[in-house]
């Protein structure tokens, strides 16, 4: 069964600092990984995803997340965090294009000024 | 990426009521979801909605409780039955398109 590990509950960062998320995946074949965040009160919000090819991936706001195989990791990062940037964030995994995804119990992040 | 309109965005319910969740998608979609996110909690998956055909359910869920329909490729709704105050949660409906998973905005349900 596939799985996914957020390590860290709850983050905070100096704003202007740089922003690591951890995400560790237990799948059989290679995953489907995504990154969402969650502001208060508010839906999700696809950041990121990673399919196949360039295991680098850029998304919106800023965010790139690497997938390692070797690791089973799929962190996400950041350069220079905004206060705007404080939210929840989850990791999430699927088995393909059709089919559900598992999500890991989401990291808060809070940028202090 | 597909757009959802999911609503309402918060109810506040009596116990022993019934909640009907409507999403709407701009465009057709392959497959439709539902999230519960309990207080402080990741989102667990409740429901796939089958268009033409009954929901699959996942472990713990039950459709006398949460009966779901699908009746064409943009539209599903769910239903909270005989609702507790254990229901109270953000339900969450999804849509996987070419693009990926596309979420509602979520609705927001406190049962007294």
């Amino acid at each position: 069964a596939q799985s996914v590990t957020q390590p860290d509950i709850h983050i905070t960062v100096s704003e202007g600092a740089s922003l690591e998320l951890r995400c560790n995946y237990s799948y059989g074949a290679t995953p489907y990984l995504f990154w969402y965040v969650q502001s208060p009160g508010q839906g999700l919000q696809l950041l990121l995803k990673y399919f196949s090819g360039d295991t680098l991936v850029q998304g919106i706001k800023g965010f790139e997340a690497e997938f390692k195989r070797s690791q089973s990791s799929f962190n996400l990062r950041k350069p220079s965090v905004h206060w705007s940037d404080a939210a929840e964030y989850f990791c999430a995994v699927g088995p393909g294009t059709a089919s559900k995804l598992t999500f890991g119990t989401g990291t808060r992040l809070q940028v202090t000024l | 990426s597909a757009v959802i309109s999911q609503k309402p965005s918060r109810d506040i319910c009596q116990r022993g009521t019934s909640l009907t969740i409507q999403c709407q998608v701009d465009s057709q979609v392959t497959m439709m979801f539902w999230y519960r996110q309990q207080p402080g909690q990741s989102l667990t998956l409740i429901a796939t909605a089958n268009q033409g055909s009954e929901a699959t359910y996942e472990s713990g869920f039950v459709i006398d409780k949460f009966p779901i329909s699908r009746p064409n490729l943009t539209f599903s709704t769910l239903t909270v039955s005989n609702m507790s105050p254990e229901d109270s949660s953000i339900y969450l409906c999804s849509a996987l398109d070419r693009d990926g998973y596309t979420f509602g905005s979520g609705t927001r349900l406190t049962v007294v």
